[in-house]
């Protein structure tokens, strides 16, 4: 059962622009949401992370956005530069349980 | 401070073969989990253990594949008779709490 959708699969963006991700899930228990950033060939590195108690977070040019009545969150990358260019995934995962779950992935292209 | 160290980096098995694949958390930390990623998907999880202890293990067949995390020394992931649909990329992530997960570069496994 796919608990978390991500979308979309890829984006292209160029330099400057705004790059915006969307993930929804349907497990009312989750309650820790991680946005990861992966480059070919490493592991993937937590980007930012929101709680449900809020409905935004900001870090730097990382922005997510959480709507609990929708069960959606996203992530916002503010003047995105060819160095963001990578795979990145949504997650969420329960106190209690802690495994994480996670999206399909979106690979980001951002032109020079 | 080293990050999660997993080893080998990459690892050719014949089918039919062992494969064995090792995790060093981060210093301090006692939560371990195991994901998988098939190309161009999504982490999976498989297990997620404790010192001496597997806590859930509900993403890992039920057969040929095995974990630990003994006392002392790296968590183990093991594939016995490994078919070529097991050729993926196994990420290892530690944890001191239940969220904050920070993973290891992964162990890049071809079967031929």
């Amino acid at each position: 059962q796919q608990q978390v959708k991500q979308s979309p699969q890829s984006l292209i963006v160029q330099k400057g622009g705004i790059s915006i991700i969307n993930c929804a899930y349907e497990n009312t228990a989750f309650d820790y949401f991680p946005w990861y950033q992966q480059f070919p060939g490493k592991g993937p590195a937590l980007l930012i992370a929101i709680r449900p108690d809020v409905s935004e977070k900001k870090e730097g040019r990382f922005t997510i956005s959480f709507n609990k009545s929708a069960k959606q969150f996203s992530l916002h990358i503010m003047d995105s530069q060819p160095g963001d260019s990578a795979t990145y995934f949504c997650a969420a995962s329960m106190m209690s349980g802690s495994r994480l779950t996670f999206g399909e992935g979106t690979q980001l292209t951002v032109n020079p | 401070n080293a990050g999660v160290m997993q080893n080998p980096r990459h690892l050719v098995r014949r089918r039919g073969q062992e494969a064995r694949l090792r995790c060093s958390p981060m210093k301090g930390h006692s939560h371990v989990y195991w994901y998988r990623q098939l190309p161009e998907e999504g982490l999976k999880f498989m297990v997620y253990l404790q010192k001496e202890n597997i806590i859930d293990e509900s993403g890992m067949p039920k057969e040929r594949f095995s974990a630990e995390f003994p006392k002392e020394g790296p968590s183990i992931l093991r594939i016995q008779q490994v078919v070529r649909g097991d050729s993926a990329a196994y990420f290892c992530a530690s944890s001191p709490l239940e969220n904050e997960a920070f993973f290891g570069q992964g162990t890049r496994l071809t079967v031929v």
